[in-house]
């Protein structure tokens, strides 16, 4: 089973800067996807990122404000733009291996 | 589109006691259904999955559970509850059959399980 880190595991950021969250795998997988958990809320697919191709970002979700890099099969991050405090919440990266296994979260907190 | 309910967003069990948390889905096609765990501060944890086959599934910590088509649904349940089974539960769901919705997870809005010794 795939095994996730990300870095870092959590901040405390000030309006209008940005952060990105690196998300490593130990093994090459094809499919990763980000996710954000506002508090108190269920997982919300932001985008999935494939390796080669442009992030297909999901209804409500735009480039300019959460921009995916994925430069190989095994690591991708996600940018957190000009943020406000309604961005605080937990961003999950995840893989495809038969079932999705998830990194253990980056809690981001925006004053 | 493809979407899950979880019903509850509490349940409270003694320990000993057969713990059950609702799920109930909605897919075009035949889904393939998941159950993640939350604990405090930490990521997902895979539970179990349906793909196909038989409709009772049993995954990890002695969790297991039954998907039923005829009523859409897919609850977790395990037989005598731990203290330690306290977490948040996701049910989630993926129809397979539609390209577009290719490996894409739809979350519940989460079920908060509290054991009490």
């Amino acid at each position: 089973s795939a095994v996730i880190s990300q870095k870092p595991s959590r901040d405390i950021c000030q309006r209008g800067t940005s952060l990105t969250i690196q998300c490593q795998v130990d093994s090459q997988v094809t499919m990763m996807f980000w996710y954000r958990q506002q508090p108190g809320q269920s997982l919300t697919l932001i985008a999935t990122a494939n390796q080669g191709s442009e992030a297909t970002y999901e209804s409500g979700f735009v480039i300019d404000k959460f921009p995916i890099s994925r430069p190989n099969l095994t690591f991708s991050t996600l940018t957190v733009s000009n943020m406000s405090p309604e961005d605080s919440s937990i961003y999950l990266c995840s893989v495809e291996e038969a079932r999705q296994f998830f990194g253990p979260g980056t809690r981001l907190t925006v004053l | 589109a493809q979407s899950v309910a979880q019903p509850e967003d509490q349940v409270n069990v003694a320990e000993g006691n057969p713990l059950t948390v609702k799920c109930t889905y909605s897919v075009s096609g035949n889904p393939y259904l998941f159950w993640y765990v939350q604990y405090p501060n930490r990521g997902l944890q895979f539970l179990l999955k349906y793909i196909t086959g038989d409709n009772l599934v049993k995954g990890s910590y002695g969790f297991e559970a039954e998907f039923n088509k005829s009523q859409t649904s897919f609850h977790l349940k395990k037989p005598s509850a731990l203290v330690s089974d306290s977490a948040l539960y996701f049910c989630a769901v993926r129809d397979p059959t539609t390209v577009i919705n290719d490996y894409k997870l739809s979350f519940g809005a989460g079920t908060t399980v509290t054991v009490r010794a």
